[in-house]
């Protein structure tokens, strides 16, 4: 089982270079998440997705834009990168309802210089 | 707002010796309980979780922890660690807001197991 795939694994940036994330996951959930991991601050939200079709902020989506392109995947677009934005993406998707895993993926980690 | 408290950012322990990982919580709507384990360059997977029923939950690799609703705590405790335990955990809470589930992670205990 895949579960969640995310690529690219690794990226570098230049400032004010766009690029996109990819997530897909295989396991028929109807929500899906990105979060952004910096050190010392635990995991923090950026945008996810309840359902096909809809998308929401959560705590940190300043320069950053989603697409829930069908059930199976989720992006994650930079405009404009900045030096900020450096960080570990991970994207993750579960079952609707609070009791629910997130299952995660192995993460992207991108520099921006 | 719900928020969860890891106080601890490190904590080194000798192999076998008993180790207890510290999470408090706090919030204004019902939650359920996880912990989180991410091991080096992975993403996080799921330790165990309290929904209901039995305070005390167990994983299969030995770790249990306590819901304390009094104290709003869910602590992380293992009698003997190994070195295989060496990893960052994540305390969260997870409940339901705007109809959608949410997630309020902890800033993470680095486990750093000395042989």
């Amino acid at each position: 089982n895949a579960g969640v795939t995310q690529t690219p694994k690794f990226q570098v940036l230049k400032t004010g270079q766009s690029m996109t994330l990819q997530c897909a996951q295989d396991m028929n959930h109807n929500s899906m998440y990105w979060y952004r991991q910096d050190p010392g601050m635990g995991l923090r939200l950026i945008y996810y997705s309840a359902s096909e079709g809809t998308t929401d902020k959560g705590e940190v989506p300043n320069g950053y834009n989603v697409s829930r392109l069908n059930k199976r995947e989720f992006s994650l677009r930079l405009e404009s990168a900045a030096p900020s934005q450096t960080s570990v993406y991970f994207c993750a998707s579960s079952l609707t309802g609070a009791k629910n895993i997130q299952y995660f993926g192995a993460g992207t980690r991108l520099s921006v210089l | 707002a719900q928020s969860v408290t890891q106080l601890d950012s490190q904590v080194p322990v000798f192999e076998e010796a008993p180790v207890e990982l510290r999470c408090n919580y706090s919030s204004s709507v019902s939650v359920y309980l996880f912990w989180y384990v991410q091991y080096p360059n992975q993403g996080l997977q799921l330790l165990l979780k309290y929904l209901s029923g039995s305070t005390l939950v167990e994983s299969i690799n030995g770790f249990e922890a306590e819901f304390n609703k009094s104290q709003t705590s869910f602590h992380l405790r293992k009698p003997s660690v190994h070195i295989s335990d060496t990893a960052e955990y994540f305390c969260a809470v997870s409940y339901t807001s705007g109809g959608y589930q949410k997630v309020t992670f902890g800033t993470g205990t680095k486990l750093q197991v000395i042989p």
